[in-house]
């Protein structure tokens, strides 16, 4: 069965400090992970998307690391600001045949809560 | 704000109500997607359109009726629903073809809560 499993469920940090946020995934046949930020109340934000062919990607003070070996990825966050409180999704898209968009297997979520 | 827009916000309805929620996307996409977000679930997919064609229906209960009479608009049509329907709804798009991976661009989704 298809899962992608996030740690830890919740989080809280002082800001300016960083944070890593963990994601293991049982998705086969892989075709690329994506994080994602969703604000409370709105819809999710994509921050990050990884092929199998990259093992790190940045947007700002975001970045992304895959191991498609152990199939494990991770989000760091850098100098962390009151703004990233926030969930922040993994999802991992299967080759899905003749299908254009691929499957998405999402997270739970972990939920990021920064303190000043 | 996102190119992808959702209305109403939030609805509240009662289980012998008739609703639609809407959703419009200004980004040119070709593919237009339902999801439930329930509180601390995943999110679920219900439907997927590609060219207005309905490619995906992931064993939505026949309450929920999804409509897409182009590429840039997408219903779901809402009538007796129950308690646990009460959740998160969103709305997504994305290109159906090109270079993939298909980033999808999510509205800001409609807070249904079912009395």
């Amino acid at each position: 069965k298809n899962q992608v499993e996030q740690s830890p469920q919740s989080l809280i940090i002082l800001e300016g400090k960083n944070c890593t946020l963990q994601c293991n995934y049982t998705v086969s046949p892989f075709s690329n992970l994506r994080w994602y930020k969703q604000d409370t109340g709105r819809g999710p934000v994509s921050l990050t998307i990884m092929t199998f062919s990259e093992n790190t990607k940045s947007n700002g003070r975001y970045t992304a690391t895959l191991d498609a070996d152990t199939k494990q990825s991770s989000l760091h966050i850098t100098a962390s600001q009151l703004s990233d409180s926030a969930s922040y999704i993994c999802v991992v898209s299967v080759h899905a045949g003749g299908t254009s968009y691929g499957k998405l297997t999402f997270g739970q979520g972990t939920i990021l809560t920064v303190h000043p | 704000e996102t190119g992808v827009t959702q209305t109403p916000r939030h609805l509240v309805m009662g289980m012998t109500n008739k609703k639609s929620l809407k959703c419009e996307q200004h980004l040119g996409h070709n593919a237009m997607y339902w999801y439930k977000q329930s509180a601390k679930k995943p999110l679920e997919l219900m439907f997927v359109y590609n060219f207005k064609e309905q490619t995906e229906n992931n064993s939505v209960p026949s309450r929920f009726s999804p409509e897409c009479p182009n590429s840039s608009h997408l219903f779901l049509h809402l009538h007796t629903l129950q308690p646990e329907d009460s959740a998160l709804y969103l709305c997504a798009s994305s290109q159906a073809f090109g270079t993939m991976p298909y980033e999808q661009y999510f509205g800001p989704g409609t807070r249904l809560t079912v009395t």
